[in-house]
């Protein structure tokens, strides 16, 4: 069974802190792949996408993909209240628009 | 850009009646719509995958006659709640992708069933 896994946390950080975020996925024909962040009965808002192998950065928040060790991760530089939130990895289980396959998320708590 | 309108974002019905959710693209043809639905304190799971024109395809374990899915056009899907229960409130979001990697979320329907 394609699978998407996240460990649930709570995942709790001091502000101005680095929150490191973990994923691994079980297809490794897997093409793209997308953190999410989800609000408590809000819908997930992107927050990074990455296709290839290495780092990806967009201001304070940085997704690393490995796709030998099928992993990819979300660094949070920073941290601010306002980001304690779910994070969701999703991940596009092959090529084309599939529908994305969602882990279970974790839950950061950026501690003031 | 790529905006996908969802409606209502939350409804209360009783228990035996239908509800219907919206979803339609704002600013682009989605030829594909994906929805899904999300208990709480859990992940996001896919429901079916609405193609335009052509009979929905679904999940594993979701019933299609209670779900009735329509994309008639390039810019609307629709679900349907069918004899709606109570351990079908739910919170359902609609998505769609409008390139090959992009993908836009509708902001959700909370659906209660009393």
């Amino acid at each position: 069974q394609k699978e998407v896994e996240q460990n649930s946390g709570p995942l709790s950080v001091p502000e101005g802190a680095i929150a490191s975020l973990n994923c691994t996925y079980s297809d490794r024909g897997s093409q793209s792949f997308f953190w999410y962040r989800q609000y408590s009965g809000k819908s997930p808002e992107l927050i990074m996408s990455i296709y290839s192998n290495g780092d990806k950065e967009d201001g304070r928040f940085t997704a690393q993909l490995n796709k030998a060790s099928q992993y990819v991760s979300l660094l949070i530089r920073d941290s601010q209240p306002s980001d304690s939130a779910t994070y969701l990895c999703a991940v596009n289980m092959g090529a084309g628009r599939r529908a994305l396959t969602f882990g279970s998320g974790t839950r950061l708590q950026v501690q003031p | 850009g790529a905006v996908v309108s969802q409606h209502p974002s939350w409804v209360i019905c009783k228990s035996g009646t239908s509800v219907k959710i919206e979803c339609r693209s704002l600013d682009f043809q989605a030829t594909t719509m994906f929805w899904y639905r999300q208990f709480p304190k859990q992940s996001l799971m896919l429901m079916a995958t609405s193609n335009e024109g052509s009979k929905a395809t679904y999940e594993q374990g979701v019933e299609k006659d209670k779900f009735l899915i329509n994309h008639a056009s390039l810019t609307l899907s629709t679900l349907t709640v069918t004899s709606a229960h109570p351990e079908d409130s739910s919170f359902y979001i609609c998505s769609a992708s409008y390139d090959n990697y992009g993908y836009t979320f509708g902001s959700g329907t909370r659906l209660t069933v009393v």
